[in-house]
Protein backbone atom coordinates (compact mmCIF):
# COMPACT_ATOMS: atom_id res chain seq x y z
CA UNK A 1 0.00 0.00 0.00
CA UNK A 2 1.01 3.74 -0.81
CA UNK A 3 1.64 5.81 2.18
CA UNK A 4 3.33 9.24 2.85
CA UNK A 5 4.92 10.06 6.34
CA UNK A 6 5.60 13.72 7.17
CA UNK A 7 7.03 13.59 10.65
CA UNK A 8 7.38 17.04 11.42
CA UNK A 9 3.40 18.89 12.41
CA UNK A 10 5.69 22.43 12.61
CA UNK A 11 8.95 23.55 11.40
CA UNK A 12 10.20 26.94 12.47
CA UNK A 13 13.36 28.98 10.98
CA UNK A 14 14.76 32.49 10.69
CA UNK A 15 14.49 34.76 7.23
CA UNK A 16 17.33 33.97 5.67
CA UNK A 17 18.06 30.42 7.21
CA UNK A 18 18.10 27.21 5.01
CA UNK A 19 14.57 25.30 5.39
CA UNK A 20 14.14 21.30 5.28
CA UNK A 21 10.93 19.84 5.56
CA UNK A 22 10.74 15.73 5.83
CA UNK A 23 8.81 13.69 4.05
CA UNK A 24 9.34 9.39 3.25
CA UNK A 25 7.51 7.33 1.41
CA UNK A 26 6.09 3.76 1.14
CA UNK A 27 4.84 2.69 -2.24
CA UNK A 28 4.73 -0.54 -4.28
CA UNK A 29 6.32 0.12 -7.54
CA UNK A 30 8.41 3.18 -8.44
CA UNK A 31 7.57 6.13 -6.90
CA UNK A 32 6.17 9.20 -8.16
CA UNK A 33 6.83 11.80 -5.91
CA UNK A 34 5.69 15.92 -5.57
CA UNK A 35 5.30 18.28 -3.03
CA UNK A 36 2.80 21.11 -2.85
CA UNK A 37 2.08 24.04 -0.73
CA UNK A 38 -1.19 25.58 1.16
CA UNK A 39 -2.05 28.47 1.82
CA UNK A 40 -4.89 29.59 3.98
CA UNK A 41 -8.19 29.48 2.57
CA UNK A 42 -6.62 28.61 -0.78
CA UNK A 43 -6.60 25.34 -2.75
CA UNK A 44 -2.67 23.22 -3.26
CA UNK A 45 -0.19 24.77 -5.47
CA UNK A 46 1.89 22.55 -7.34
CA UNK A 47 5.91 22.78 -6.47
CA UNK A 48 7.92 20.29 -7.93
CA UNK A 49 8.11 16.67 -8.98
CA UNK A 50 10.30 13.46 -9.01
CA UNK A 51 9.10 10.86 -11.72
CA UNK A 52 13.39 10.01 -12.75
CA UNK A 53 16.51 11.16 -13.47
CA UNK A 54 18.43 13.42 -11.43
CA UNK A 55 18.05 12.65 -7.24
CA UNK A 56 17.84 16.31 -7.26
CA UNK A 57 14.84 18.37 -8.72
CA UNK A 58 14.46 22.00 -8.57
CA UNK A 59 11.03 23.35 -8.14
CA UNK A 60 9.02 26.99 -8.20
CA UNK A 61 9.98 29.99 -6.21
CA UNK A 62 13.87 28.07 -4.95
CA UNK A 63 12.81 25.00 -3.65
CA UNK A 64 14.26 22.07 -4.36
CA UNK A 65 13.69 18.52 -3.22
CA UNK A 66 16.07 15.60 -2.78
CA UNK A 67 15.12 11.58 -3.92
CA UNK A 68 16.63 9.21 -1.81
CA UNK A 69 15.76 5.68 -2.69
CA UNK A 70 17.92 3.84 -0.22
CA UNK A 71 16.16 6.13 2.70
CA UNK A 72 12.78 6.15 1.01
CA UNK A 73 12.63 10.16 1.18
CA UNK A 74 12.28 12.71 -0.41
CA UNK A 75 13.02 15.64 1.88
CA UNK A 76 11.84 19.57 0.58
CA UNK A 77 14.40 22.22 1.03
CA UNK A 78 15.24 25.74 0.41
CA UNK A 79 18.90 27.59 1.02
CA UNK A 80 17.12 30.72 2.26
CA UNK A 81 13.89 30.92 3.68
CA UNK A 82 11.41 33.85 2.87
CA UNK A 83 8.94 35.06 5.86
CA UNK A 84 6.11 34.64 2.44
CA UNK A 85 7.01 31.07 2.32
CA UNK A 86 5.18 30.35 5.59
CA UNK A 87 2.69 28.13 4.47
CA UNK A 88 1.33 24.47 4.68
CA UNK A 89 3.39 21.86 2.57
CA UNK A 90 2.09 18.80 1.85
CA UNK A 91 4.07 15.59 0.09
CA UNK A 92 2.65 13.27 -2.37
CA UNK A 93 3.45 10.24 -3.87
CA UNK A 94 2.00 7.79 -6.68
CA UNK A 95 3.01 4.48 -7.75
CA UNK A 96 4.38 4.72 -11.06
CA UNK A 97 3.35 1.01 -11.91
CA UNK A 98 -0.15 2.29 -13.22
CA UNK A 99 -2.11 -0.03 -11.70
CA UNK A 100 -5.60 0.16 -12.59
CA UNK A 101 -7.80 1.81 -10.02
CA UNK A 102 -4.87 3.35 -8.10
CA UNK A 103 -4.10 5.43 -11.56
CA UNK A 104 -4.89 8.59 -11.20
CA UNK A 105 -4.75 8.77 -6.96
CA UNK A 106 -2.64 10.85 -5.12
CA UNK A 107 -1.97 9.53 -1.57
CA UNK A 108 -0.65 12.51 0.68
CA UNK A 109 1.18 12.98 3.91
CA UNK A 110 -0.63 14.70 7.06
CA UNK A 111 0.90 18.56 6.23
CA UNK A 112 3.53 19.96 7.90
CA UNK A 113 3.24 23.71 9.13
CA UNK A 114 6.15 26.03 7.87
CA UNK A 115 6.57 29.35 9.57
CA UNK A 116 9.46 31.75 8.76
CA UNK A 117 9.95 34.32 11.50
CA UNK A 118 11.50 37.79 10.12
CA UNK B 1 -5.37 31.32 -18.94
CA UNK B 2 -7.56 30.31 -15.93
CA UNK B 3 -6.79 27.58 -13.40
CA UNK B 4 -8.98 25.06 -12.37
CA UNK B 5 -12.78 26.59 -10.90
CA UNK B 6 -14.82 25.24 -8.73
CA UNK B 7 -18.33 26.48 -7.44
CA UNK B 8 -19.61 27.43 -4.78
CA UNK B 9 -16.84 28.54 -2.74
CA UNK B 10 -18.59 28.13 0.24
CA UNK B 11 -21.75 26.06 1.68
CA UNK B 12 -23.53 25.51 4.31
CA UNK B 13 -26.37 22.49 4.43
CA UNK B 14 -27.49 20.44 7.56
CA UNK B 15 -27.51 16.89 8.21
CA UNK B 16 -29.79 14.24 5.79
CA UNK B 17 -29.41 16.99 3.18
CA UNK B 18 -27.81 16.80 -0.36
CA UNK B 19 -25.32 18.86 -2.03
CA UNK B 20 -23.43 19.12 -5.79
CA UNK B 21 -20.20 20.52 -5.69
CA UNK B 22 -18.95 21.52 -9.67
CA UNK B 23 -15.20 21.96 -11.21
CA UNK B 24 -14.02 23.48 -14.11
CA UNK B 25 -11.17 22.32 -15.21
CA UNK B 26 -7.72 23.94 -16.92
CA UNK B 27 -8.42 24.49 -20.36
CA UNK B 28 -7.65 21.20 -22.39
CA UNK B 29 -7.18 19.04 -19.40
CA UNK B 30 -9.32 15.73 -19.50
CA UNK B 31 -8.45 14.19 -16.53
CA UNK B 32 -10.34 15.47 -13.18
CA UNK B 33 -10.36 14.10 -9.51
CA UNK B 34 -11.69 14.76 -6.41
CA UNK B 35 -10.40 15.17 -2.91
CA UNK B 36 -11.85 15.60 0.48
CA UNK B 37 -9.41 17.39 3.24
CA UNK B 38 -10.66 17.27 6.91
CA UNK B 39 -9.18 19.82 8.67
CA UNK B 40 -5.66 19.46 10.15
CA UNK B 41 -5.69 16.83 7.60
CA UNK B 42 -4.02 15.75 3.95
CA UNK B 43 -6.04 15.56 1.14
CA UNK B 44 -7.97 12.06 0.83
CA UNK B 45 -8.61 11.01 -2.78
CA UNK B 46 -12.39 10.48 -3.52
CA UNK B 47 -12.56 9.34 -7.68
CA UNK B 48 -10.76 10.60 -10.79
CA UNK B 49 -12.22 10.86 -14.17
CA UNK B 50 -10.70 10.75 -17.46
CA UNK B 51 -12.29 10.99 -20.57
CA UNK B 52 -15.78 10.83 -18.80
CA UNK B 53 -15.15 7.51 -17.45
CA UNK B 54 -14.65 6.59 -13.78
CA UNK B 55 -10.58 5.72 -13.60
CA UNK B 56 -10.43 5.45 -9.14
CA UNK B 57 -12.78 5.63 -5.86
CA UNK B 58 -11.02 5.74 -3.15
CA UNK B 59 -12.64 4.53 0.34
CA UNK B 60 -15.55 6.74 0.21
CA UNK B 61 -19.71 5.43 0.67
CA UNK B 62 -22.05 5.18 -1.70
CA UNK B 63 -23.10 8.61 -0.75
CA UNK B 64 -20.40 9.50 -2.80
CA UNK B 65 -20.90 10.09 -6.49
CA UNK B 66 -19.37 11.80 -9.63
CA UNK B 67 -19.48 12.24 -13.46
CA UNK B 68 -17.87 14.18 -15.80
CA UNK B 69 -19.34 15.87 -18.75
CA UNK B 70 -18.43 16.05 -22.41
CA UNK B 71 -16.73 19.55 -22.03
CA UNK B 72 -14.72 17.75 -19.17
CA UNK B 73 -16.21 19.84 -15.98
CA UNK B 74 -17.41 17.69 -13.16
CA UNK B 75 -19.84 17.66 -10.64
CA UNK B 76 -19.15 15.82 -6.85
CA UNK B 77 -22.70 14.23 -5.35
CA UNK B 78 -23.17 13.73 -1.91
CA UNK B 79 -26.57 12.41 -0.35
CA UNK B 80 -27.71 12.15 2.95
CA UNK B 81 -25.19 14.72 4.28
CA UNK B 82 -23.48 13.70 7.60
CA UNK B 83 -21.80 15.80 9.98
CA UNK B 84 -18.33 14.19 9.57
CA UNK B 85 -19.08 14.91 5.91
CA UNK B 86 -18.25 18.94 6.90
CA UNK B 87 -14.67 19.31 4.74
CA UNK B 88 -12.73 21.44 2.22
CA UNK B 89 -13.51 19.19 -1.54
CA UNK B 90 -10.44 19.91 -3.94
CA UNK B 91 -10.57 19.33 -7.86
CA UNK B 92 -7.67 19.06 -9.56
CA UNK B 93 -7.52 18.49 -12.79
CA UNK B 94 -4.49 16.89 -15.06
CA UNK B 95 -4.03 16.65 -19.05
CA UNK B 96 -4.27 13.25 -19.19
CA UNK B 97 -4.73 10.41 -17.04
CA UNK B 98 -1.22 9.32 -16.51
CA UNK B 99 0.15 9.08 -13.14
CA UNK B 100 3.43 11.12 -14.12
CA UNK B 101 1.76 14.33 -14.70
CA UNK B 102 0.82 16.68 -11.41
CA UNK B 103 -2.54 17.68 -10.67
CA UNK B 104 -3.31 21.67 -10.40
CA UNK B 105 -5.94 22.27 -7.76
CA UNK B 106 -8.41 24.62 -7.35
CA UNK B 107 -8.99 26.19 -4.37
CA UNK B 108 -11.83 24.27 -3.32
CA UNK B 109 -15.76 24.02 -1.93
CA UNK B 110 -15.72 24.57 2.11
CA UNK B 111 -18.86 22.28 3.19
CA UNK B 112 -19.85 23.05 6.66
CA UNK B 113 -22.71 20.58 8.13
CA UNK B 114 -24.67 21.33 11.02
Amino acid sequence: AQSVAQPEDQVNVAEGNPLTVKCTYSVSGNPYLFWYVQYPNRGLQFLLKYITGDNLVKGSYGFEAEFNKSQTSFHLKKPSALVSDSALYFCAVRDGANRGSTLGRLYFGRGTQLTVWP
Amino acid sequence: DAGVTQSPTHLIKTRGQHVTLRCSPISGHKSVSWYQQVLGQGPQFIFQYYEKEERGRGNFPDRFSARQFPNYSSELNVNALLLGDSALYLCASSATGVSNQPQHFGDGTRLSIL
